[in-house]
Protein backbone atom coordinates (compact mmCIF):
# COMPACT_ATOMS: atom_id res chain seq x y z
CA UNK A 1 0.00 0.00 0.00
CA UNK A 2 1.63 3.05 -0.97
CA UNK A 3 -0.82 6.00 0.69
CA UNK A 4 -0.23 9.23 1.55
CA UNK A 5 -3.10 10.54 3.25
CA UNK A 6 -3.63 14.68 3.58
CA UNK A 7 -6.22 16.63 5.27
CA UNK A 8 -7.82 18.97 4.82
CA UNK A 9 -8.39 18.82 1.04
CA UNK A 10 -9.41 22.27 0.73
CA UNK A 11 -8.65 24.80 3.06
CA UNK A 12 -9.90 29.05 2.75
CA UNK A 13 -8.07 31.24 5.55
CA UNK A 14 -8.03 34.76 6.57
CA UNK A 15 -4.29 36.21 6.64
CA UNK A 16 -4.91 36.57 10.85
CA UNK A 17 -6.14 32.93 10.86
CA UNK A 18 -3.91 29.81 12.64
CA UNK A 19 -4.76 26.91 10.78
CA UNK A 20 -3.03 23.24 10.54
CA UNK A 21 -2.34 20.89 7.48
CA UNK A 22 -1.99 17.28 8.28
CA UNK A 23 -0.57 14.03 6.44
CA UNK A 24 0.06 10.35 7.47
CA UNK A 25 1.67 7.51 6.09
CA UNK A 26 1.48 3.64 7.20
CA UNK A 27 4.23 2.73 5.05
CA UNK A 28 6.96 2.91 7.36
CA UNK A 29 8.55 5.59 5.79
CA UNK A 30 11.59 7.24 7.88
CA UNK A 31 11.50 10.43 5.53
CA UNK A 32 8.93 12.54 5.12
CA UNK A 33 8.49 15.66 3.09
CA UNK A 34 6.30 19.56 2.76
CA UNK A 35 6.04 20.48 -1.15
CA UNK A 36 4.23 23.87 -2.47
CA UNK A 37 3.33 24.01 -5.74
CA UNK A 38 2.23 26.85 -7.10
CA UNK A 39 -0.28 26.41 -10.82
CA UNK A 40 1.59 25.51 -13.98
CA UNK A 41 5.05 25.03 -11.76
CA UNK A 42 6.70 22.33 -10.71
CA UNK A 43 6.16 21.31 -6.95
CA UNK A 44 8.93 22.97 -4.72
CA UNK A 45 10.33 21.74 -1.51
CA UNK A 46 9.54 23.44 1.68
CA UNK A 47 10.68 20.86 4.36
CA UNK A 48 12.14 17.38 4.87
CA UNK A 49 12.04 14.88 8.14
CA UNK A 50 14.35 12.29 8.70
CA UNK A 51 13.75 9.99 11.27
CA UNK A 52 11.33 12.71 13.07
CA UNK A 53 13.97 15.22 12.86
CA UNK A 54 14.41 18.41 10.55
CA UNK A 55 16.66 17.68 7.96
CA UNK A 56 15.90 20.17 5.47
CA UNK A 57 14.20 24.25 5.95
CA UNK A 58 14.43 25.55 2.42
CA UNK A 59 14.37 29.19 3.99
CA UNK A 60 10.76 28.87 4.24
CA UNK A 61 9.42 32.27 6.40
CA UNK A 62 8.66 31.26 9.99
CA UNK A 63 4.91 31.84 9.42
CA UNK A 64 5.03 27.93 7.52
CA UNK A 65 6.07 26.26 10.82
CA UNK A 66 6.15 21.85 10.50
CA UNK A 67 6.11 19.19 12.74
CA UNK A 68 6.86 15.84 12.96
CA UNK A 69 4.78 13.90 16.24
CA UNK A 70 5.80 10.62 15.13
CA UNK A 71 6.95 8.53 12.37
CA UNK A 72 3.80 8.37 10.78
CA UNK A 73 2.63 11.92 11.28
CA UNK A 74 3.40 15.34 9.51
CA UNK A 75 1.78 18.70 10.48
CA UNK A 76 2.40 22.20 8.60
CA UNK A 77 1.42 24.90 10.77
CA UNK A 78 0.25 28.16 9.49
CA UNK A 79 -0.29 31.12 11.00
CA UNK A 80 -0.59 34.70 9.05
CA UNK A 81 0.13 33.81 5.96
CA UNK A 82 -0.17 36.05 2.88
CA UNK A 83 -2.26 35.95 -0.47
CA UNK A 84 0.67 34.94 -2.28
CA UNK A 85 0.99 31.58 -0.01
CA UNK A 86 -2.31 30.65 -1.79
CA UNK A 87 -0.90 27.00 -3.27
CA UNK A 88 -1.14 23.22 -3.50
CA UNK A 89 0.65 21.85 -0.50
CA UNK A 90 1.95 18.26 -1.05
CA UNK A 91 3.17 15.85 1.77
CA UNK A 92 5.19 13.30 1.00
CA UNK A 93 7.28 9.98 2.02
CA UNK A 94 10.11 8.11 1.46
CA UNK A 95 11.65 4.92 2.49
CA UNK A 96 15.02 5.45 2.26
CA UNK A 97 17.32 8.67 4.57
CA UNK A 98 15.85 12.22 2.80
CA UNK A 99 17.32 13.11 -0.14
CA UNK A 100 16.74 12.31 -3.97
CA UNK A 101 17.51 8.41 -4.29
CA UNK A 102 14.34 7.10 -3.16
CA UNK A 103 10.89 7.23 -4.40
CA UNK A 104 8.90 9.43 -2.65
CA UNK A 105 5.22 9.05 -2.29
CA UNK A 106 2.74 12.03 -2.95
CA UNK A 107 -0.63 12.60 -1.22
CA UNK A 108 -3.74 14.31 -3.14
CA UNK A 109 -2.57 17.41 -1.91
CA UNK A 110 -4.13 20.15 0.28
CA UNK A 111 -5.74 23.11 -2.07
CA UNK A 112 -5.14 26.28 0.77
CA UNK A 113 -6.60 29.77 -0.43
CA UNK A 114 -5.08 33.00 1.38
CA UNK A 115 -7.57 35.85 1.71
CA UNK B 1 23.94 21.73 -9.66
CA UNK B 2 21.29 19.37 -11.48
CA UNK B 3 18.76 20.59 -13.38
CA UNK B 4 15.81 18.47 -15.71
CA UNK B 5 14.49 20.69 -19.02
CA UNK B 6 11.38 19.33 -20.51
CA UNK B 7 11.20 21.70 -23.68
CA UNK B 8 7.62 20.91 -24.33
CA UNK B 9 5.06 22.66 -22.13
CA UNK B 10 1.88 21.39 -23.91
CA UNK B 11 1.22 18.43 -26.51
CA UNK B 12 -2.35 17.87 -27.67
CA UNK B 13 -3.12 14.68 -29.93
CA UNK B 14 -6.22 12.79 -30.40
CA UNK B 15 -7.08 9.75 -28.52
CA UNK B 16 -5.14 6.21 -29.71
CA UNK B 17 -2.23 8.60 -30.99
CA UNK B 18 0.93 7.86 -29.78
CA UNK B 19 2.48 10.89 -27.66
CA UNK B 20 6.27 11.31 -27.01
CA UNK B 21 7.05 13.47 -24.03
CA UNK B 22 11.30 14.67 -23.72
CA UNK B 23 13.51 15.02 -20.64
CA UNK B 24 16.61 16.36 -20.67
CA UNK B 25 19.10 16.95 -17.23
CA UNK B 26 22.43 17.85 -16.24
CA UNK B 27 23.67 16.26 -13.27
CA UNK B 28 28.09 16.23 -12.18
CA UNK B 29 27.10 13.07 -10.66
CA UNK B 30 27.74 9.55 -11.79
CA UNK B 31 25.52 7.76 -9.09
CA UNK B 32 21.64 9.23 -10.24
CA UNK B 33 17.88 8.59 -10.49
CA UNK B 34 15.47 9.75 -13.07
CA UNK B 35 12.06 9.39 -12.26
CA UNK B 36 8.76 10.43 -14.02
CA UNK B 37 5.66 11.19 -12.39
CA UNK B 38 1.36 11.73 -13.77
CA UNK B 39 0.08 14.75 -12.22
CA UNK B 40 -3.66 14.43 -13.20
CA UNK B 41 -6.36 17.29 -12.36
CA UNK B 42 -6.84 16.16 -9.08
CA UNK B 43 -3.77 17.17 -7.86
CA UNK B 44 -1.60 14.34 -6.44
CA UNK B 45 1.91 12.80 -8.03
CA UNK B 46 1.53 9.67 -9.22
CA UNK B 47 4.51 7.87 -9.54
CA UNK B 48 5.48 5.98 -12.50
CA UNK B 49 9.15 4.54 -12.87
CA UNK B 50 12.53 5.52 -10.96
CA UNK B 51 15.63 4.87 -13.46
CA UNK B 52 19.37 4.39 -11.92
CA UNK B 53 22.55 5.93 -14.21
CA UNK B 54 23.60 2.50 -14.59
CA UNK B 55 20.49 1.00 -15.76
CA UNK B 56 20.14 2.02 -19.15
CA UNK B 57 18.15 -0.66 -20.18
CA UNK B 58 14.36 0.75 -21.91
CA UNK B 59 11.46 -0.23 -20.27
CA UNK B 60 8.09 -0.44 -21.29
CA UNK B 61 4.91 -0.90 -18.52
CA UNK B 62 1.45 -1.81 -20.06
CA UNK B 63 0.92 1.44 -22.91
CA UNK B 64 4.10 3.04 -21.33
CA UNK B 65 7.57 3.07 -22.40
CA UNK B 66 10.76 5.13 -21.14
CA UNK B 67 13.85 5.25 -23.44
CA UNK B 68 16.79 6.44 -21.21
CA UNK B 69 19.88 7.48 -23.22
CA UNK B 70 23.05 8.16 -20.81
CA UNK B 71 25.02 9.47 -23.88
CA UNK B 72 22.32 12.19 -24.90
CA UNK B 73 21.39 12.87 -20.76
CA UNK B 74 17.47 12.42 -22.08
CA UNK B 75 15.13 10.05 -20.51
CA UNK B 76 11.75 10.03 -22.79
CA UNK B 77 8.61 8.76 -21.97
CA UNK B 78 6.33 7.06 -24.29
CA UNK B 79 2.89 7.02 -24.15
CA UNK B 80 1.10 4.70 -26.85
CA UNK B 81 -2.28 4.58 -27.93
CA UNK B 82 -3.59 7.25 -25.78
CA UNK B 83 -6.46 7.25 -23.81
CA UNK B 84 -8.44 10.64 -22.52
CA UNK B 85 -7.48 9.38 -18.74
CA UNK B 86 -3.89 9.94 -19.48
CA UNK B 87 -4.75 13.77 -19.85
CA UNK B 88 -2.48 15.44 -16.96
CA UNK B 89 0.83 17.20 -16.28
CA UNK B 90 3.71 14.87 -16.51
CA UNK B 91 7.10 15.70 -14.58
CA UNK B 92 10.54 14.27 -15.30
CA UNK B 93 12.53 14.42 -11.92
CA UNK B 94 16.68 14.17 -11.01
CA UNK B 95 17.05 12.99 -7.52
CA UNK B 96 21.14 12.74 -6.07
CA UNK B 97 22.19 11.39 -2.94
CA UNK B 98 22.24 14.29 -0.53
CA UNK B 99 20.07 16.29 -3.05
CA UNK B 100 17.01 17.16 -3.23
CA UNK B 101 14.62 15.88 -5.93
CA UNK B 102 14.81 18.17 -8.59
CA UNK B 103 11.82 18.51 -11.16
CA UNK B 104 11.38 19.49 -14.65
CA UNK B 105 8.57 22.34 -15.77
CA UNK B 106 6.58 20.03 -16.85
CA UNK B 107 4.45 18.66 -19.46
CA UNK B 108 0.73 19.15 -20.04
CA UNK B 109 -0.39 16.11 -22.04
CA UNK B 110 -4.09 16.59 -23.12
CA UNK B 111 -5.62 13.50 -25.14
CA UNK B 112 -8.98 14.53 -27.01
CA UNK B 113 -12.07 11.80 -27.50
Amino acid sequence: DTEVTQTPKHLVMGMTNKKSLKCEQHMGHRAMYWYKQKAKKPPELMFVYSYEKLSINESVPSRFSPECPNSSLLNLHLHALQPEDSALYLCASSQGLAGGTDTQYFGPGTRLTVL
Amino acid sequence: AQKVTQAQTEISVVEKEDVTLDCVYETRDTTYYLFWYKQPPSGELVFLIRRNSFDEQNEISGRYSWNFQKSTSSFNFTITASQVVDSAVYFCALGAAGNKLTFGGGTRVLVKP
